[in-house]
C-alpha cells in the first residue's frame, strides 16, 4: 500500500512550457485534490475531484488543468507556466465520512518556473 | 465560506514546556477539526483531529480541545521535544464530503 504518489518530485520549467503532475492513489479513494504551498505559506487548494470524471475548482485553478478518467488517477497540468506558479505541489486523498473526510498526502513536487 | 484563523504564526519554546496553538473558524455548521504537521520539506501529515461530538481528545503528549459555541480549537503539546519543530496546521470542513479550509500554520521551535 504506497498511498498517494506524485510524480516528478522536483522540476525545472521555462516560461511558457507546459507539464504534467502525475499523481495516483492505491488506498480506493473516491476523493483527490490538488494543492499548492508557496514558501512559507499555508495550503491552497487548486481542484478537486469526487470521483472519476468529476472535477471542480478550488480556491485557485487559473493555470490549471485536471482530469480524473480512473480512481485511482489525478493529473494535474500545468499550460503556458508562469513564476507565479513556482511552488510546492501536493496530491491529496481522502475518503470522506459521516463526519469528516482525513486527507493524506502524496510527498509533494516541488516545480520552479525561470 | 468556511474561514480559519490561526494564531500565533511563531512559537518558540523550551523543551519540556507547553506548547498551545489556536484557531477559530466561521461556519457554525463545521464538524471535523483536524490537525497536521509539516516537517521541513516533508509532506503534511495527520497528528490528531476531532469531530464536534466530543470536547476533547488526547493522544499522549498531544490534545486538541474545541469550544463549539466560541468556534475555536486548540492544539496543546505537553512535554514538548526538539522533534516536535514544524509547521502545524489546523483545518476546518463539515459534515460527509466538504472541503478542508486550512489554517495559516504556526511555525514551533522547540530549543534544547
Amino acid at each position: 500500500n504506497a498511498g498517494v504518489t506524485q510524480t516528478p518530485k522536483f522540476r525545472i520549467l521555462k516560461i511558457g512550457q507546459s507539464m504534467t503532475l502525475q499523481c495516483t492513489q492505491d488506498m480506493n479513494h473516491n476523493y483527490m485534490y490538488w494543492y499548492r504551498q508557496d514558501p512559507g505559506m499555508g495550503l491552497k487548494l487548486i481542484y478537486y475531484s469526487v470521483g472519476a470524471g468529476i472535477t471542480d475548482k478550488g480556491e485557485v485553478p487559473n493555470g490549471y488543468n485536471v482530469s480524473r478518467s480512473t480512481t485511482e488517477d489525478f493529473p494535474l497540468r500545468l499550460e503556458l507556466a508562469a513564476p507565479s506558479q513556482t511552488s510546492v505541489y501536493f496530491c491529496a486523498s481522502s475518503s470522506a465520512g459521516k463526519t469528516g473526510n482525513t486527507i493524506y498526502f502524496g510527498e509533494g513536487s516541488w516545480l520552479t518556473v525561470v | 465560506g468556511e474561514n480559519v484563523e490561526q494564531h500565533p504564526s511563531t512559537l518558540s519554546v523550551q523543551e519540556g514546556d507547553s506548547a498551545v496553538i489556536k484557531c477559530t473558524y466561521s461556519d457554525s455548521a463545521s464538524n471535523y477539526f483536524p490537525w497536521y504537521k509539516q516537517e521541513l520539506g516533508k509532506r503534511p501529515q495527520l497528528i490528531i483531529d476531532i469531530r464536534s461530538n466530543v470536547g476533547e481528545k488526547k493522544d499522549q503528549r498531544i490534545a486538541v480541545t474545541l469550544n463549539k459555541t466560541a468556534k475555536h480549537f486548540s492544539l496543546h503539546i505537553t512535554e514538548t521535544q526538539p522533534e516536535d519543530s514544524a509547521v502545524y496546521f489546523c483545518a476546518a470542513s463539515k459534515a460527509g464530503f466538504q472541503k478542508l479550509v486550512f489554517g495559516t500554520g504556526t511555525r514551533l521551535l522547540v530549543s534544547p
